[in-house]
């Protein structure tokens, strides 16, 4: 079955640790993207990668960095210079459409089953 | 800037009521693209319908029904006859045609209580 997968669904780490969290997607998508949630919040976009070799910084990627080596895989890591990185940490693909210029027209994304990340 | 509100963070209701869900958005774009999805306890958020900004024809899909005014800047989201399979957490979400990200909602739990 197509689908993202995301490993572990439970993480433990202590403080100044770096912990990489794993995003990996069989759907053939070309975007893939980070979100984190905190209780009571909506989802707040980390990275987004467009295509293989290229990601960009969303809204809260100070302390986090990834990589995009391969269509399939975006993996996430969570550095000592997060401050505060206790969340759920969500990945998501989409294959955006394209209309005559370079933008998507449409970008539904598809959600992994997300990791829990607890700083102890 | 892209904005979306869902001012209802919690709902509760009896099996079988009817329940809406508000979403109001701001966009400065022309075209854009409007979302709700599904978190239910398990944490994955499952997609439930996308709605272009040139589109404002409500969609009707089995119990759900959405309500796109674009005068209001809504896109309000009912659950007919709910079920208590319906508890979750509920996103609104916002694309603009230029941007490649998504805003979310703050999201409105729901409860449908036996």
């Amino acid at each position: 079955d197509g689908g993202i997968t995301q490993s572990p669904k439970y993480l433990f780490r202590k403080e100044g640790q770096n912990v990489t969290l794993s995003c990996e997607q069989n759907l053939n998508h070309d975007a893939m993207y980070w979100y984190r949630q905190d209780p009571g919040q909506g989802l707040r976009l980390i990275y987004y990668s467009q295509i293989v070799n290229d990601f960009q910084k969303g809204d809260i990627a100070e302390g986090y960095s990834v990589s995009r080596e391969k269509k399939e895989s975006f993996p996430l890591t969570v550095t000592s210079a997060q401050k505060n990185p206790t969340a759920f940490y969500l990945c998501a693909s989409s294959s955006p459409s394209f209309s005559a210029g370079e933008r998507p027209t449409s970008n539904e994304q598809f959600f992994g089953p997300g990791t829990r990340l607890t700083v102890l | 800037a892209q904005k979306v509100t869902q001012a209802q963070t919690e709902i509760s209701v009896v099996e079988k009521e009817d329940v809406t869900l508000d979403c109001v958005y701001e966009t400065r774009d022309t075209t854009y693209y409007l979302f709700w999805y599904k978190q239910p306890p398990s944490g994955e958020l499952v997609f439930l319908i996308r709605r272009n900004s040139f589109d404002e024809q409500n969609e009707i899909s089995g119990r759900y029904s959405w309500n796109f005014q674009k005068s209001t800047s809504s896109f309000n989201f009912t659950i007919t006859a709910s079920q208590v399979v319906d508890s979750a957490v509920y996103f609104c979400a916002l694309s603009e045609a230029r941007e490649w990200d998504m805003r979310f909602g703050a999201g409105t739990r729901l409860t449908v209580k036996p």
